[in-house]
C-alpha cells in the first residue's frame, strides 16, 4: 500500500469547471506538497501546508490533519492547467513521499 | 533568485561514455537531492546531501556517482549506465532535510544508447 494515494489518477473537465483533486495519505507528516509537472517537464511547487488552506491565484489547497486528507482545487480551469498534479508528503522522519500523481487534460 | 537550474536540459550517451549532470541553487539552501523519474511514475529519491554531506543513498547503483563540491551545487556523475537508466533526473534543494522552501529543477533528461 502507498503511503499517498491521490485521486482521480485521470480527470477531463472542460474549461471554466471547478477541478478537485483528493490526496489521502497513512503517515504522520511534518508537511504536504502540491506539485505540478507538465509533459516530459520539471516539477513546480505549487503549495506547502502544515495546516489549514492556502490560496494562490485560482488554485486553493486544504489540509485536515485529523483526517490525513488534502484537496487541490482549480476554479475557472483552463487549458494551461492541463498537467499531472502529484501530492506529496515528508514524514516526521523528513522522508519524501509522492503520491502516484493525477493526469489533468482541461478541453478548451 | 528562487531556482534551482539543472544543465544540461537533454543527454543523449553511449554505454560507455562519461558524463555529469550539473545542478545550481543560491537561494541559501543547504539540503539538495537528485530524484530519477521514469514515464508516468513518480520521482524516486537517489540521494540526499545535508550541509555537503551525503546523508541518504537509496541503494543507487554505483555507475551514479554524486558530488557536492560547495553548498550551491549539487553533480551528479555517470559511468557505464544502461539503457534503463534512461529517465527524467531532477534535482531538488531545501532549506534543510525538514523541507522548508522544496524547490524542484526543472530536470534532466537522459538517454542512454
Amino acid at each position: 500500500k502507498n503511503e499517498v494515494e491521490q485521486s482521480p489518477q485521470n480527470l477531463t473537465a472542460q474549461e471554466g469547471e471547478f477541478i478537485t483533486i483528493n490526496c489521502s495519505y497513512s503517515v504522520g507528516i511534518s508537511a504536504l506538497h502540491w506539485l505540478q509537472q507538465h509533459p516530459g517537464g520539471g516539477i513546480v511547487s505549487l503549495f506547502m501546508l502544515s495546516s489549514g488552506k492556502k490560496k494562490h491565484g485560482r488554485l486553493i489547497a486544504t489540509i485536515n490533519i485529523q483526517e490525513k486528507h488534502s484537496s487541490l482545487h482549480i476554479t475557472a480551469s483552463h487549458p494551461r492547467d492541463s498537467a499531472v498534479y502529484i501530492c506529496a508528503v515528508m514524514n516526521t522522519g523528513n522522508q519524501f513521499y509522492f503520491g502516484t500523481g493525477t493526469s489533468l487534460t482541461v478541453i478548451p | 533568485d528562487t531556482e534551482v537550474t539543472q544543465t544540461p536540459k537533454h543527454l543523449v550517451m553511449g554505454m560507455t561514455n562519461k558524463k555529469s549532470l550539473k545542478c545550481e541553487q543560491h537561494m541559501g539552501h543547504r539540503a539538495m537531492y537528485w530524484y530519477k523519474q521514469k514515464a508516468k511514475k513518480p520521482p524516486e529519491l537517489m540521494f540526499v546531501y545535508s550541509y555537503e554531506k551525503l546523508s541518504i543513498n537509496e541503494s543507487v547503483p554505483s555507475r551514479f556517482s554524486p558530488e557536492c563540491p560547495n553548498s550551491s551545487l549539487l553533480n551528479l556523475h555517470l559511468h557505464a549506465l544502461q539503457p534503463e537508466d534512461s529517465a527524467l533526473y531532477l534535482c531538488a534543494s531545501s532549506q534543510s532535510t525538514g523541507g522548508l522552501g522544496y524547490t524542484f529543477g526543472s530536470g534532466t533528461r537522459l538517454t542512454v544508447v
